[in-house]
């Protein structure tokens, strides 16, 4: 079955400090997608990356960096320089074929990523 | 694209009654997503629609849960006969094709 563990249940840095957050999977598919969300108080869930089993080349977009290495099935993701503003929590999912291509997701359990002032 | 609308936003309902959810995707997404998520945990899946078709459940979909998506519009989400343990978001998403999701802001059901 399908399974994603984010192992950091809590994280709090300060302002300006780099921080990762991890994410581990295990899926018997070939074909899957990673994706990372955020979640802030207001309660949406805030789309960041979707990246394909087959392509593992990290991506940088601004302060977030994302490294998928399907060796060791991970799919971290790095703030550069974090700020309060990137207070939330954040979570990695999978996603699992369903019927005519659809996909539904399986998401970890979140990581609550607090930055003080 | 005004993103995928959710309401009511917040729902307390007294044990026993029933509620209903409505979810507006966006207008050109044939995908449509229940999810639910209790605090402290991830979203979990409850079902999906393709058009009209409502085409996998959920084992979390108990018999008091029904969900519609007439004329593969708007979806509905009906809980008949409310538990305490049915406190929860609900998120709706919407798709097309095989791209990422679009969650809306979600129903805060307080069961008390």
């Amino acid at each position: 079955a399908q399974k994603v563990t984010q192992a950091q249940t809590e994280i709090s840095v300060v302002e300006k400090e780099d921080v990762t957050l991890d994410c581990v999977y295990e899926t018997r598919d070939t074909t899957y997608y990673l994706f990372w969300y955020k979640q802030p108080p207001s309660g949406e869930l805030v789309f960041l990356i979707r990246r394909n089993s087959f392509d593992e080349q990290n991506e940088i977009s601004g302060r977030y960096s994302w490294n998928f290495q399907k060796s060791t099935s991970s799919f971290n993701f790095t703030i550069t320089a974090s700020q309060v503003v990137d207070s939330a929590v954040y979570f990695c999912a999978l996603s699992e074929a369903v019927i005519q291509g659809a996909q539904k997701l399986v998401f970890g359990q979140g990581t609550r990523l607090t930055i003080n002032p | 694209d005004t993103g995928v609308s959710q309401n009511p936003r917040h729902k307390i309902t007294k044990r026993g009654q029933n509620v209903t959810f409505r979810c507006d995707p966006i207008s050109e997404h044939n995908r449509l997503y229940w999810y639910r998520q209790t605090l402290g945990q991830g979203p979990e899946f409850l079902t999906y629609f393709q058009n009209e078709a409502q085409l996998e459940k959920s084992r979390l979909l108990s018999d008091r849960f029904s969900a519609e998506r007439p004329k593969g519009s708007f979806s509905t989400l009906e809980i008949q006969r409310t538990e305490q343990g049915d406190s929860a978001m609900y998120l709706c998403a919407s798709s097309s094709t095989n791209y990422g999701y679009t969650f809306g802001s979600g129903t805060r059901l307080t069961v008390v």
